[in-house]
């Protein structure tokens, strides 16, 4: 596509439910990235995905969250028994190569009730 | 561990003045630097990418530097204008080959805090 799309752009959920983040990013991008930005605070590192190269995991903060990316196009990050703290936009990035810049899509902002 | 710091953390100018924007990192090591610009709601839109091996990118009214050894780079708008009012946010990416105490690869940028830029017009 022409740039990276993210969905749902605005996702309300209750605690303790599970929800899943889609990024569809642009076509022939290798390198797929995830961040989280909470009020107030900078971006975080979540998890980057590399062609078929296991993902670099060091972001996610508990063992609640994964991705995956299917393919080597979409991913879909899961947040299981959400909490409010896990409220925050979530923001996914693709790049072309490893050295290239990154191309990010508009967020899901997540709101935990 | 790679940290980022942008100076200033917020920037009120009336319309068309020349402005600089400040970002300084701690690892000299890194891979390239990218400049983007945050509208409120509103995802991350690249404005600059400096290769580590460039001094500077131009496009438009905006112009980006890097001092890699001395671990700056800054952000010149020219002539601002209302248009330009948003969070200008810089990153930088470590090296092939570098990873920090989480044994982290070389992919992730690392972000500055933002630099909220409100242009009065």
């Amino acid at each position: 596509g022409a740039g990276v799309s993210q969905s749902p752009s605005n996702k309300v959920t209750e605690k303790g439910k599970d929800v899943e983040l889609r990024c569809d990013p642009i076509s022939g991008h290798t390198a797929l990235y995830w961040y989280r930005q909470s009020l107030g605070q900078g971006l975080e590192f979540l998890i980057y995905f590399q062609g078929n190269s296991a993902p670099d995991k060091s972001g996610l903060p508990s063992d609640r969250f994964s991705a995956e990316r299917t393919g080597g196009s979409v991913s879909t990050l899961t947040i299981q028994r959400t909490q409010q703290e896990d409220s925050a936009v979530y923001l996914c990035a693709s790049s072309l190569v490893q050295g290239g810049g990154y191309t990010f899509g508009s967020g899901t902002r997540l709101t935990v009730v | 561990k790679q940290e980022v710091t942008q100076i200033p953390a917020a920037l009120s100018v009336p319309e068309g003045e020349n402005l600089v924007l400040n970002c300084s990192f701690t690892d000299s090591a890194i891979y390239n630097l990218q400049w983007f610009r945050q509208d409120p709601g509103k995802g991350l839109t690249s404005l600059l990418l400096i290769q580590s091996s460039q001094r500077e990118q131009t496009s438009g009214r905006l112009n980006a530097s890097l001092d890699k050894s001395s671990g700056r780079s800054t952000l010149y708008i020219a002539a601002s204008q209302p248009g330009d009012s948003a969070t200008y946010l810089c990153a930088v990416r470590l090296g092939p080959g570098v990873s920090n105490a989480g044994g982290t690869s070389y992919g992730k940028l690392t972000f500055g805090q933002g630099t909220i830029l409100t242009v009065h017009p």
